[in-house]
């Protein structure tokens, strides 16, 4: 099975502020990798498919890169809507699987 | 557009079983596959299989393999998830998501906790 290890597990910061969130596969996942920003009480919502392909009606402030083993999220400018939960997905092999998420808190 | 609206919450004993619903509408329910995804109270998601459901076809993830049984009616666009031999740390929110043959979750459905409690 592929492990999905994301780190920081938490990171705080402002608005306007630059952040990145990495996520590691246990092994090779070419670009088969998502990801989802989760608000408390709702379901994920899909931001990043193939590694770095954006998904239709998310803000452009938002980006992924990355392959083979080694993934990014990048948000630009942080906006009051960006604090949530991230997880990242790997969709190569089954069982998929998802890191265990990265809470990102108001500094 | 694109839906998926799961049924209400539940309570259950332990050893019942529990069958959550996912109705889709705003596509060909049958162009797609189906997955079913948990989440326990603050956890990470974990993945449990996938219908396909213009054949009836399943995959499940090998933990849940004896316990789960995922079905669907065209008729109605409607995907089924059954969980038997409830314990209680089978106590989480269930989601269906969509996905084309291969690949990412979109949309979810709002979620359905259940919790399993005696």
């Amino acid at each position: 099975d592929i492990q999905m290890t994301q780190s920081p597990s938490t990171l705080s910061a402002s608005v306007g502020d630059r952040v990145t969130i990495t996520c590691r596969a246990s092994q090779s996942i070419s670009s088969w990798l998502a990801w989802y920003q989760q608000k408390p009480g709702k379901a994920p919502k899909l931001l990043i498919y193939k590694a770095s392909s954006l998904e239709s009606g998310v803000p452009a402030r938002f980006s992924g890169s990355g392959s083979g083993t080694e993934f990014t999220l990048t948000i630009s400018s942080l906006q009051p809507d960006d604090f949530a939960t991230y997880y990242c997905q790997q969709y190569h092999s089954y069982p998929y699987s998802f890191g265990q998420g990265t809470k990102l808190e108001i500094k | 557009q694109v839906q998926l609206v799961q049924s209400g919450a539940e309570v259950k004993k332990p050893g019942a079983s529990v069958k959550v619903s996912c109705k889709a509408s705003g596509y060909t329910f049958t162009g797609y596959f189906m997955h079913w995804v948990r989440q326990a109270p603050g956890q990470g998601l974990e993945w449990m299989g996938w219908i396909k459901p213009n054949s009836g076809d399943t995959k499940y993830a090998e933990k849940f393999q004896g316990r789960v049984t995922m079905t669907r009616d065209t008729s109605i666009s409607t995907a089924y998830m059954e969980l038997s031999r409830l314990r209680s740390d089978d106590t989480a929110v269930y989601f269906c998501a969509r996905t084309p043959a291969v690949g990412w979750f979109d949309p979810w459905g709002q979620g359905t906790l259940v919790t399993v409690s005696s």
